[in-house]
């Protein structure tokens, strides 16, 4: 089946650094592509939906300087935390769907756990 | 504005039970609704996916029906196993930007051995 591989995994980093996270669709070309975030226990928050070659939407309250994303290829998405403060630490989730329809399969990674110290 | 909720938050049930979660959402201009399974620290398995014109799905021991009207769904599962212990999360599909999800808090699911 469809896989997206996101990476990396774990990452921790000092407080003011700037972390990418990578998302790969590795079999299907991915039209649209989304960001979300995940605190413990809780649900998944819609960060931004991207859309190959165009500006990422964000929702409301998410900070589009911080949380940086881009859409270069239909195989490749990455989501740069700048300025990185312990507040960011989260475990942060993309997903990919590979058509326009949208009952078409959503895919998703297996999540990157960021750890701001 | 969107909003979906699961109840029980947690649910601990022994070997062999049958079970049902739920999930309900407050707007039914929804386009599908799915369920994921989601271990500890992991990404999210698609479960089932019912489209918004269906009223069930079934998968193995999984069965998901949708009632939009009622802004309801259940997903059923039969004859737990203790490795059916996770994190079980119900969204909907709304129209805009992209058909995007939005989540419920997810239902906690713990089977005893």
């Amino acid at each position: 089946g469809a896989v997206v591989s996101q990476h990396p995994s774990r990452v921790i980093c000092k407080s003011g650094t700037s972390v990418k996270i990578e998302c790969r669709s590795l079999d299907f070309q991915a039209t649209t592509m989304f960001w979300y975030r995940q605190f413990p226990k809780q649900s998944l928050m819609l960060m931004a939906t991207s859309n190959e070659g165009s500006k990422a939407t964000y929702e409301q309250g998410v900070e589009k300087d911080k949380f940086l994303i881009n859409h270069a290829s239909l195989t490749l998405s990455t989501l740069t935390v700048t300025s990185a403060h312990p507040e960011d630490s989260s475990f942060y989730i993309c997903s990919a769907r590979g058509g326009t329809d949208y009952n078409s399969p959503l895919h998703f990674g297996n999540g990157t756990r960021l750890t701001v110290t | 504005k969107q909003e979906v909720t699961q109840i029980p938050a947690a649910l601990s049930v022994p070997e062999g039970e049958n079970l049902v979660l739920n999930c309900s959402f407050t707007d039914s201009a929804i386009y599908n609704l799915q369920w994921f399974r989601q271990d500890p620290g992991k990404g999210l398995t698609s479960l089932l996916l019912i489209q918004s014109s269906q009223r069930e799905q079934t998968s193995g021991r999984l069965n998901a029906s949708l009632d939009k009207s009622s802004g309801r769904s259940t997903l059923y599962i039969a004859a737990s196993q203790p490795g059916d212990s996770a994190t079980y999360l119900c969204a909907v599909g709304i129209y805009n930007q992209g058909g995007k999800l939005i989540f419920g808090q997810g239902t906690e699911l713990s089977v005893k051995p």
